[in-house]
């Protein structure tokens, strides 16, 4: 069965400091690949979304950054976070754009 | 922007009640799918329709879509305190662009 992972769960980083958020899959090939930012009780916002290594779209032109390295490993970046980085950031993956989207657990960061 | 937009904001029912919530949309999709996401938590799929199906049904769910009027309708029969969550509409876009676009969410607060 396919199964996401996401972490950490939670981060705390100050303001200026980098981000490496890793995300990856399993139990699956060539998966579509998301970030999404959720503020506090607020929608989805999509920030990157990937249909295959190397190739990245961005939706929100911004701090963030997303990188592709291997088929089932997505990594959202920043070199300096800003205050408001801090959110709820959700990776997801799905088989197309019209199957449903699988989610990870989140990671809260928090920057200060 | 497909994004949904679900109404109302925030709903709170005794358990047992039914609960109902709208999403709408403003271009052509492929298919509109609902998702929970309790406290903290990614988000669950929950059901699929296309956009050539009027009503689908999953267990406690009843989902209904109206194309004409670019608009989607979720009941939750005999809500249980566990239905306490958030939900949310994404839709799939008709012409590929490889990703769905997610409304704001409805809270929903089921009292025991």
């Amino acid at each position: 069965s396919q199964t996401i992972h996401q972490w950490p769960a939670t981060l705390v980083q100050p303001v200026g400091s980098p981000l490496s958020l890793e995300c990856t899959v399993e139990g699956t090939s060539n998966p579509n690949l998301y970030w999404y930012r959720q503020a506090a009780g607020r929608g989805l916002q999509l920030l990157f979304y990937s249909v295959g290594i190397g190739q990245i779209s961005s939706e929100v032109p911004q701090n963030l950054s997303a990188s592709r390295p291997q088929d089932r490993q997505f990594i959202l970046s920043s070199k300096k976070l800003l205050l408001s980085d801090s959110g709820f950031y959700l990776c997801a993956w799905s088989v197309s754009q019209d199957t449903e989207a699988f989610f990870g657990q989140g990671t809260r960061l928090t920057v200060v | 922007s497909q994004q949904g937009e679900e109404d109302p904001q925030a709903l709170s029912i005794q358990e047992g009640e039914n609960a109902t919530m709208n999403c709408s949309y403003k271009t052509s999709i492929n298919n509109l799918q609902w998702y929970r996401q309790n406290s903290g938590r990614g988000l669950v799929h929950l059901i699929l329709i296309r956009s050539n199906e009027r009503e689908k049904h999953s267990g406690r769910l009843r989902v209904t879509l109206d194309t004409s009027k670019k608009s989607s309708s979720l009941l939750i029969t005999a809500s249980r305190a566990a239905d306490t969550a958030s939900y949310f509409c994404a839709t799939a876009p008709y012409y590929g662009n490889n990703r769905l676009a997610f409304g704001k969410g409805n809270q929903v607060v089921v009292i025991p």
